[in-house]
């Protein structure tokens, strides 16, 4: 099956400055690759997706690139705000799959004032 | 934009007795929904894929004689967790799909389960 991993864990930034979080996958046939945002006891929160016949997307300070061949994609977060901090969680999938979602360990975001 | 409703929020039980976690597609009908338990400050784990009409599909190691999931209609699953214990406290979330295959997942609210 998917196995999604993630780094870092926990990302500490200074107000302003830029976020990248990163995962990999190892199925080569998962297809879309969705970020979710989740506040403390609260329901993650897709922010931005990407399927994997693009190789980038951008949406405002939000970007997310995918490289296929190495199995690999990444979430950017520019002029980081504190209300950026939030718990970020990657996740994969293929079309076919019946699990929908493989989702990777998360990244503690805190962004410093 | 779609909206998953769950509940309750936040429920506690004594040991031995059973919950019942209802999640609601409330403006599309999802025929499939996902459960997830998420431990602090961990990832989501799927526990089950719940199919309206059929039964549910349960990951490897998830007790399905434990965790009942029901999926009697196109806009309401529900997860019943049966002679509960301390360790089955947990954060509970649903999720539902508004479209075909690899449109993004709507997540509920979650519900916090504490067992005493």
């Amino acid at each position: 099956g998917e196995n999604v991993e993630q780094h870092p864990s926990t990302l500490s930034v200074q107000e302003g400055d830029s976020a990248v979080i990163k995962c990999t996958y190892s199925d080569s046939a998962s297809n879309y690759f969705p970020w979710y945002k989740q506040e403390l006891g609260k329901r993650p929160q897709l922010i931005i997706d990407i399927r994997s016949n693009v190789g980038e997307k951008k949406d405002q300070r939000i970007a997310v690139t995918l490289n296929k061949t190495a199995k690999h994609f990444s979430l950017h977060i520019t002029e980081t705000q504190p209300e950026d901090s939030a718990v970020y969680f990657c996740a994969a999938s293929f079309s076919g799959s019946a699990r929908q979602l493989t989702f990777g360990s998360g990244t503690q975001l805190t962004v410093l004032p | 934009g779609a909206v998953v409703s769950q509940h309750p929020s936040r429920v506690i039980c004594k040991s031995g007795t059973s919950v019942k976690i209802e999640c609601r597609s409330l403006d599309f009908q999802a025929t499939t929904m996902f459960w997830y338990r998420q431990f602090p400050k961990k990832s989501l784990m799927l526990m089950a894929t719940s199919n309206e009409g059929s039964k549910a599909t349960y990951e490897q190691g998830v007790e399905k004689d434990k965790f009942l999931i029901n999926h009697a209609s196109l806009t309401l699953s529900t997860l019943t967790v049966t002679s509960a214990h301390p360790e089955d406290s947990s954060f509970y979330i649903c999720s539902a799909r508004s479209g075909f295959t690899n449109s993004p997942l709507h997540f509920g609210n979650g519900t916090r389960l504490t067992v005493t």
